[in-house]
């Protein structure tokens, strides 16, 4: 079974300068997450998907960060512009749909970004 | 909120050794209780999970007991290798209306040394 993929794997770009993630979730997978981890904290959720529509947004600063996802499968995250506080690892994840909450979330190997 | 509270690291012991990493959370109702590993230049990986009080989840010699009483996930091993270096997360899933939320620790290294 194929993972979350997940490109570029790195990116270092100048402060005020924009940039795009891509994520492709599991096939079938109706949930889908972009987490940002700054080093040495855990995983923070910026938004998460059910299908295309979105679900929970109340932590993605929206004044510079923008997220899609078209037809409900592959999905990207947009920074726009950066600062050098979003040097971070921007992980995605997806998962089945659980009505008891208790499904496991598949994750990508993150894209690393340094702002400069 | 939703919060998950785990024990400071970094963690260093011998191999061999007896590892707890503490996990404790706060959350409404009756949360899904998580484990993830982050092995290094790999993404999160689920090492085990609990649904329930009570449930005992394990995995590669990893357990943690759901403790409803004292709300705490803590994660044990009897005896580390090597290989069990990484970063370990603990994490909750609570379901909110018609979605959930899984929320996560701020993570424990580990290194084990031979």
């Amino acid at each position: 079974e194929a993972g979350v993929a997940q490109s570029p794997r790195y990116k270092i770009i100048e402060k005020r300068q924009s940039v795009a993630f891509w994520c492709n979730p599991i096939s079938g997978h109706a949930t889908l997450y972009w987490y940002q981890q700054i080093l040495g904290q855990g995983p923070k959720l910026l938004i998460q998907f059910q299908n295309n529509g979105v679900v929970d947004d109340s932590q993605l600063p929206k004044d510079r960060f923008s997220a899609e996802r078209l037809k409900g499968v592959d999905s990207t995250l947009k920074i726009q512009p950066a600062k050098l506080e979003d040097s971070a690892v921007y992980l995605c994840a997806s998962s089945f749909w659980d009505r008891e909450a208790n499904t496991e979330a598949f994750f990508g190997q993150g894209t690393r970004l340094t702002v400069v | 909120g939703n919060s998950v509270t785990q024990m400071e690291g970094p963690v260093t012991l011998s191999e061999e050794a007896f590892l707890t990493i503490n996990c404790t959370y706060t959350a409404t109702g009756y949360p899904s209780l998580f484990w993830y590993v982050q092995y290094p230049g790999e993404g999160l990986q689920l090492l085990l999970k609990a649904t329930k009080a009570d449930d005992k989840g394990s995995n590669k010699g990893f357990e943690a007991t759901y403790r409803k009483e004292t709300t705490s996930f803590h994660l044990e091993k009897g005896s580390v290798q090597v290989s069990d270096s990484a970063v370990y997360f603990c994490a909750l899933c609570r379901q909110g209306g018609s979605n959930y939320k899984l929320t996560f620790g701020k993570g424990t290294l580990l290194t084990v040394n031979p």
